[in-house]
């Protein structure tokens, strides 16, 4: 049984690099799902796709933030012009339409951002 | 304006004896609960869930329990085992339809004392 998995693990990068995280949802779930994770809070929700169709993308932190998932398995979160504020705990998430409302998620190991 | 709280930071409990975690909500629309278990350098594990229908799920020697009108839950641990040290998130979800994500409180430290 393989879990959500996500590559790097870790990323150091300087301020105004672009980086770009992946993640592979459990292989038949068909919804994934972005947070972030901030020193002593929860994780925050980004974005949702099911399937391809990336169907809430209004909670992405700014314009700096996109997500992909181009055939619906894989995907990818990049970062623009990073600003030392994003270094953050970046985890992703999916689930299956119905588990047996779909509600629970099930994450991957997070993608650690230090922006120097 | 947090929608999930859960106001305890850090909980010891002694090795054996009964761990409680509290989680208050402010938003009505929440319909679905979680509790997830955190440990360091991993991404949450999902526990336990309660549909906002039922008062009370369990699942071995994870209960939790939903109070709607005072909207408030909360996770009973028996018995505590020293692997339970972790910290614990609560989560709510409205209408199950995964485009609102989970709203997550801010974790609470669970420290088992042998």
């Amino acid at each position: 049984d393989t879990g959500v998995s996500q590559d790097p693990r870790h990323k150091i990068t300087k301020r105004g690099q672009n980086v770009t995280f992946r993640c592979d949802p459990i292989s038949e779930h068909n919804r994934l799902y972005w947070y972030r994770q901030t020193l002593g809070q929860g994780p925050e929700f980004l974005t949702y796709f099911q399937n391809e169709a990336q169907l809430e993308k209004s909670r992405l932190l700014s314009d700096r933030f996109s997500a992909e998932r181009p055939k619906g398995s894989f995907s990818t979160l990049e970062i623009q012009r990073t600003e030392q504020g994003d270094s953050a705990m970046y985890l992703c998430a999916s689930s299956p339409t119905t588990f047996p409302r779909g509600d629970e998620q099930f994450f991957g190991p997070g993608t650690r951002l230090t922006v120097l | 304006d947090q929608q999930v709280k859960q106001n305890s930071p850090s909980l010891s409990v002694q090795e054996g004896r009964i761990s409680i975690l509290n989680c208050d909500y402010t938003n009505s629309m929440f319909d679905y609960f979680l509790w997830y278990k955190k440990y360091p350098a991993e991404g949450p594990t999902f526990l336990i869930s309660i549909s906002s229908i039922k008062d009370k799920n369990e699942d071995g020697r994870f209960t939790v329990f939903l109070n709607k009108s005072a909207k408030h839950l909360s996770l009973h641990i028996v018995p505590s085992q020293p692997g339970d040290s972790a910290v614990y998130f609560c989560a709510a979800s409205a209408g199950g339809g995964g485009a609102d994500g989970l709203t997550f409180g801010k974790g609470t430290h669970l420290i088992i004392q042998p």
